[in-house]
């Protein structure tokens, strides 16, 4: 039973527009959510994360929304650049998630930032 | 840049050997965890460690165990490795509660 979905395999968009990636969680339990980028050959990049007493954080080009009643979360990139171009995963923690502060993540979205 | 490093970087090897993959911090962080990571899973939990000594196990943990004797190292064990145990296995460290995990560069293991 997979508790993080991220529904969209690949997202292909033009350079200076906006990125929009989105998550789906299933447990009620979690806590806290957050986005990794990963480059190939490379390990997970922490990139932003949100607690559920907040419903949007901000750090420059990148904004996560989070939507609890919906157990949504989406991650904004504005303006996309080409070096964005990676695999983006979303994951969650919490109660819901186990004990000691496990992570569980989605199957990643490949974003492709065309010039 | 945490300070992750993961050893070897690349191993190739054969069914039914033993392997055993290294994962060292300097960050002195209290929580270490071992992934894999394969194509249309993305990245899943094997084994993490909450102190030394301690450890449990995550959701892929069937043919693998782990050693935590000092705070900077955690081991990951293939008793005897598999096929299925082809991977790209990843090393994280975190703090604790609410707070990010930080990856290592990764090993790329394939077992022929």
């Amino acid at each position: 039973d997979q508790q993080v979905k991220q529904n969209s395999p690949s997202l292909s968009v033009q350079e200076g527009r906006i990125s929009i990636l989105n998550c789906d969680y299933t447990n009620s339990m979690f806590d806290y959510f957050l986005w990794y980028k990963k480059y190939p050959a490379e390990g997970p990049t922490f990139l932003i994360s949100i607690s559920s007493i907040k419903d949007k954080n901000e750090d420059g080009r990148f904004t996560v929304f989070l939507n609890k009643s919906a157990k949504h979360l989406s991650l904004h990139i504005v303006p996309s650049q080409p070096g964005d171009s990676a695999v983006y995963f979303c994951a969650a923690s919490g109660v819901g998630g186990g004990s000691n502060y496990k992570l569980t993540f989605g199957k990643g979205t490949l974003l492709t930032v065309n010039p | 840049d945490a300070g992750i490093t993961q050893s070897p970087r690349h191993k190739v090897t054969e069914t039914g050997t033993p392997v055993t993959l290294r994962c060292h911090q300097t960050e002195n962080h209290r929580y270490m965890y071992w992934y894999r990571q394969d194509p249309g899973h993305g990245l899943r939990l094997i084994h993490y460690s909450y102190g030394v000594k301690d450890t449990d196990k995550g959701e892929v943990s069937d043919g693998y165990s782990v050693s935590r004797s000092k705070t900077e190292d955690f081991l990951l064990t293939l008793e005897s490795a598999t096929s299925s145990q082809t991977s790209v296995y990843f090393c994280a460290i975190s703090e604790g509660s609410g707070y990010e995990q930080y990856f290592g560069p990764g090993t790329r293991l394939t077992v022929t």
